[in-house]
């Protein structure tokens, strides 16, 4: 059974320091892997999503890598802004054709400080 | 282009009614997932429509259904609610162009007293 674990649950840096939030999964057998945004109470806003055979996926100030040997992907997030401060979650598919749903990790609370 | 459409946003409800929750997905996608968030057990994974079908199913009671129409948008169903029904109900679609990739809809937020 695929189990997807975010350390650290919760994190609190000054504005414009780079960091990384961490995404471990038990099952290397990936059809891809999604990070997302929540913000309280709202739903969740895709941010990079990263097929099987990729190792990074970049947007702006963000910078997904994935090492499926290892079981981890890593969201670099550069110059960290008040308004970064969201919920990320991670999200593994499973191999199985890529009609399988979801597996998501408890997410890593970001918190940006002005 | 308008994204998942979720309705109603918020609903109060008290144990052993049920509640119909609706999605409409972005125009073109034909696959709406369905999953429940609450903060002990984050994102669970309801069940799935493609063009009508149920895709996939989680592992949640028979209380819970769900359907999709030839419009593709999607009711869910929940009877005789108990108070951990409590949640945030999140819709979710994907078009055949990009199967592995999810778009989610803001949620519907049901409270059960």
């Amino acid at each position: 059974k695929q189990e997807v674990t975010q350390i650290p649950a919760a994190l609190s840096v000054p504005e414009g320091e780079n960091l990384v939030l961490n995404c471990s999964f038990t099952d290397s057998a990936i059809y891809n892997l999604q990070w997302f945004r929540q913000d309280p109470g709202k739903g969740l806003t895709s941010l990079l999503l990263i097929q099987s055979s990729q190792r990074e996926q970049t947007s702006g100030r963000l910078n997904a890598s994935l090492d499926k040997s290892s079981g981890r992907s890593t969201l670099y997030i550069a110059a960290s802004q008040p308004g970064d401060s969201a919920t990320y979650l991670c999200a593994v598919r499973i191999l199985e054709g890529g009609n399988t749903p979801l597996v998501f990790g408890k997410g890593t609370r970001l918190s940006v400080i002005a | 282009k308008a994204g998942v459409t979720q309705t109603p946003r918020y609903l109060i409800k008290t144990r052993g009614q049920q509640v119909t929750l609706s999605c409409s997905p972005i125009s073109g996608h034909r696959s709406v997932s369905w999953y429940q968030q609450t903060p002990g057990q984050g994102l669970q994974f309801l069940f799935e429509y493609f063009s009508e079908t149920q895709r996939n199913k989680g592992n949640f009671p028979g209380r819970f259904s769900g359907r999709q129409f030839s419009n593709s948008r999607s009711e869910m169903n929940v009877s005789t609610l108990e108070l951990g029904d409590s949640a945030l109900y999140l819709c979710a679609s994907s078009s055949l162009r990009a199967p592995g990739e999810l778009f989610f809809g803001e949620g519907s937020r049901l409270t059960v007293l």
